[in-house]
Formats: C-alpha cells, structure tokens, sequence
C-alpha cells in the first residue's frame, strides 16, 4: 500500500533563518506531487506541484522554492524565512496516470512557527 | 477562476442530529470533487470522493452528492457523534491532473 512521509511535525525557526521540509511517497511510482500551506482563518493554499523529477510548477509568488530531487521524493526550502511564511505546510500525491481520478492523499503536516 | 465556498463555517449541533454540509464551486466544468476531514493539528483525511460522472458517494454514516449543473455538492452526517467534530474540506478538480482547489471548510462540533 501507499503511504506518504512529511518530517518534522513541528518547527520553530527565527526569521532570516532558512527551511527545509521533506515529503516522500512509498508504494507507488512517479507521483503526482503537491505542496499546500494553511494559515490561520485561510483555506488550503496550493504553493507547488511536480508531475516528475525536476519539473516544478509555482502557484504563488512568494519566498519559498520546491524541488524534486527523486521520483518520489518533494522538499520545500526557503533561504531566509519570514514571519508571514507561518502556518501548516501539507504535502499531497495522486496517481499520475489517474489524474487524480481516484482523489489525493495528505500527509500529517508540518506545523511552522517562525519567530 | 474556480472558487469553492463552504456553508455554514461553523456549526454546532447535539449528539444524535442528522445534518448537511454545503459546498458550492463557481465553474461547474469540474474532473471530480472530495471531501476531506481535519481534526486540530492535524492532516487531512479523505472520506468521499465523487467523480464527474457520478451523483453521490456514501460511505457508513457518510453520504455526498454532486449536482455539477448547479454548482453544489453537500455532505449528509447521519447520527452525529462527538467523534465527529473536525473541519470538513470540500475540494475540486477542475481538470484531470491538476491541483485541488479548497474551500474554507465547515467547523463542526457535536455535543455529547
């Protein structure tokens, strides 16, 4: 079975200092993957999505970047963090040749306090 | 611009209330639309999805239907139990392969 892995759960970082969260998928090939940020009294915003390795598409202008180094494997980064880049950052896969026919799947999320 | 709105963003009800959660999307060219759970601090878990082609879902207590002409789709809950208090997420696809787009959520919490 599928599975989906976000580290670390909780993250409290100055701000000016840089960031690194990773998501990988189990069980499955060439994912489709998605990065989303909630902030507080905001729906679910979509930041980045990767249908491949190396291919990363941005949603929103803003001071964070993604990458996709393996096929399954998705890491969102920033240089320096500001105070705005707060909130709970999801990451999501669906199967690429579904097209998301058969729904996505969230991991737990990473709660990001920066201070 | 595909935009999901969500009503009531809060309701409370007592144990044992049957009651409906609404969701309305502005472009009713839609590839499928989910339901999702949050509890606080939490990810979100999938409880219905609802492809284009199909008019409901229905899983235990849990049944969801789609009127893609009109826009809406509503989450029916069944017998209500505290267990169920969460945030509940309705989101679109607008095309095969493209990201879900989300409502605010409705805020549920159902009192023992």
């Amino acid at each position: 079975s599928q599975t989906i892995h976000q580290w670390p759960a909780t993250l409290v970082q100055p701000v000016g200092s840089p960031l690194s969260l990773e998501c990988t998928v189990e069980g499955t090939s060439n994912p489709n993957l998605y990065w989303y940020r909630q902030a507080a009294g905001r729906g679910l915003q979509l930041l980045f999505y990767s249908v491949g390795i190396g291919q990363i598409s941005s949603e929103v202008p803003q001071n964070l970047s993604a990458s996709r180094p393996q096929d399954r494997q998705f890491i969102l980064s920033s240089k320096k963090l500001l105070l705005s880049d707060s909130g709970f950052y999801l990451c999501a896969w669906s199967p690429e040749e579904t097209g998301g026919a058969y729904g996505y799947t969230f991991g737990s999320g990473t709660r990001l306090t920066v201070v | 611009k595909q935009e999901v709105t969500q009503i009531p963003a809060a309701l409370s009800v007592p144990e044992g209330e049957n009651l409906v959660l609404n969701c309305s999307f502005t472009d009713s060219a839609i590839y499928n639309l989910q339901w999702f759970r949050q509890d606080p601090g939490k990810g979100l878990t999938s409880l219905l999805l609802i492809q284009s082609s199909q008019r409901e879902q229905t899983s235990g207590r849990l049944n969801a239907s789609l009127d893609k002409s009109s826009g809406r789709s509503t989450l029916y809950i069944a017998a209500s139990q505290p267990g169920d208090s969460a945030t509940y997420l309705c989101a679109v696809i607008a095309e095969a392969g493209t990201a879900l787009i989300f409502g605010k959520g409705t805020t549920l919490s159902v009192s023992s």
